[in-house]
């Protein structure tokens, strides 16, 4: 059965503090696989999109890296502000990348 | 920028009463997606849409839930009859066949209360 398990659940960090999210998979065959940002009350908003062959993907102060071998991405936030407060949800497609399972999501929240 | 548009963005109903949503997805997009979030947990796909056919409606309560998409453009998610645990909000994506990475394109959601 395909899954994707995001860590942690939630998270609390002072504004200026980096975070690291987590992302595991087993989904197959891997198609691509996205990083969103949800606000509260609003759809997502994708951040990243990474192939197979993409072990690393930035947007701003948002980087993406994926482990294709170990089934692991993870989502680095540098410098975090207060509009950083969101969930994080990570996106495994199958197949032939519309075959999609979501995670959970990690609850993010910064504070002054 | 073109985006995904959703009506109404709130919505609250009685229980036992009929509700329906509407989405308009980008303009050429065949791919079209209705999901269910419960407050605080994750996406939950209803149904998939390609054109006007349904992919995948393998999670949609499919006694009280319907959908269609007739001319495979815009479309509308019905539940009838509500209950409280329909309460959530209901978020239309849609998507390129066009490209590699099927990227999904969110609308800002339909906001449902049951009481």
């Amino acid at each position: 059965k395909n899954q994707v398990e995001q860590s942690p659940q939630s998270l609390i960090i002072l504004e200026g503090k980096n975070c690291t999210l987590q992302c595991n998979y087993t989904v197959s065959p891997f198609s691509n696989l996205r990083w969103y940002k949800q606000d509260t009350g609003r759809g997502p908003v994708s951040l990243t999109i990474m192939t197979f062959s993409e072990n690393t993907k930035s947007n701003g102060r948002y980087t993406a890296t994926l482990d294709a071998d170990t089934k692991q991405s993870s989502l680095h936030i540098t410098a975090s502000q207060l509009s950083d407060s969101a969930s994080y949800i990570c996106v495994v497609s199958a197949h032939a990348g519309n075959m999609l399972t979501f995670g959970g999501g990690t609850r993010l929240m910064v504070k002054p | 920028e073109a985006e995904v548009a959703q009506s109404p963005r709130y919505k609250i109903t009685e229980k036992s009463q009929a509700v329906a949503f509407w989405c308009d997805p980008i303009s050429g997009h065949a791919t079209l997606y209705w999901y269910r979030q419960i407050l605080g947990q994750g996406l939950e796909l209803l149904v998939q849409f390609q054109d006007e056919s349904v992919v995948d409606d393998s999670q949609l309560p499919k006694d009280r839930f319907s959908a269609e998409r007739l001319k495979g453009v815009d479309s509308t998610l019905k539940i009838q009859p509500a209950e409280l645990g329909d309460s959530a909000m209901y978020l239309c994506a849609s998507s390129s066949s066009g490209t590699l990475t099927y990227e999904q394109y969110f609308g800002p959601g339909t906001r449902l209360t049951v009481t």
